[in-house]
């Protein structure tokens, strides 16, 4: 079984820290994928990283696939109230693109 | 905002009743996808549809069953409620074979 592993579990910091939360895997994803989720909310996607060693940006938010494509970090640069939130990594394999695996998440409280 | 309402948001039931949750969409995506979310287990996906009256089996399909008889319309059923089924149930859509947008979720209490 695929399993994604995500850490912290969970990480409270002040406003303006810098953070980074991962996901990792001893299996080969083709794609990995960031949600955050919000109480009472769905998961909204945030980025879908497909190629080794890709870096993505989105704003303050840096993504990074790892080059052997099993591990993934999120970076957040001077993190702000409005980040809080459930952060999820979803990965799929080439077999199966459907069925996605998930880790449990990192939650994250930035606390002014 | 992508276009993808679920219903009920909320529901209490008790041990042994039928219950079917609707999810609606208004993007025309193919896919749609029931998932439940608890605690210590992450989202987990039960079913899945890849069109009008096509589809499949997640990883906890088991006591549900589903229906799509209209692009816009994913139905989940429980025939019969138990306590172990008590979660937070999401619909997703998506264009293509991965789920893009999440409804925001039903909260379902079997008693």
């Amino acid at each position: 079984t695929q399993l994604l592993e995500q850490s912290p579990q969970f990480l409270s910091i002040q406003e303006g820290e810098n953070l980074t939360v991962y996901c990792n895997s001893s299996s080969v994803f083709s794609s990995l994928q960031w949600y955050r989720q919000e109480p009472g909310e769905g998961p909204v996607l945030l980025v879908t990283v497909v190629t080794g060693g890709e870096v993505k940006k989105l704003k303050r938010l840096t993504f990074q696939f790892g080059d052997a494509r099993k591990d993934s970090s999120l970076h957040i640069t001077a993190a702000q109230p409005g980040d809080t939130g459930l952060y999820l990594c979803a990965g799929t394999n080439a077999g199966n693109n459907r069925k996605l695996i998930w880790g449990l998440g990192t939650s994250l409280a930035v606390n002014p | 905002d992508a276009g993808i309402t679920q219903s009920p948001r909320h529901k209490v039931t008790e041990t042994g009743t039928p219950v079917t949750l609707r999810c609606h969409q208004t993007e025309n995506h193919r896919y749609m996808y029931w998932y439940r979310q608890d605690p210590g287990h992450g989202l987990r996906l039960i079913h899945y549809s890849y069109g009008v009256k096509d589809t499949d089996k997640g990883e906890v399909s088991d006591g549900y069953s589903v229906s799509r008889s209209k692009t816009e319309d994913f139905l989940l059923t429980l025939e019969s409620a138990t306590s172990s089924q008590t979660s937070v149930y999401f619909c997703a859509i998506g264009a293509g074979d991965q789920p893009q947008h999440f409804g925001d979720g039903t909260r379902l209490s079997i008693l």
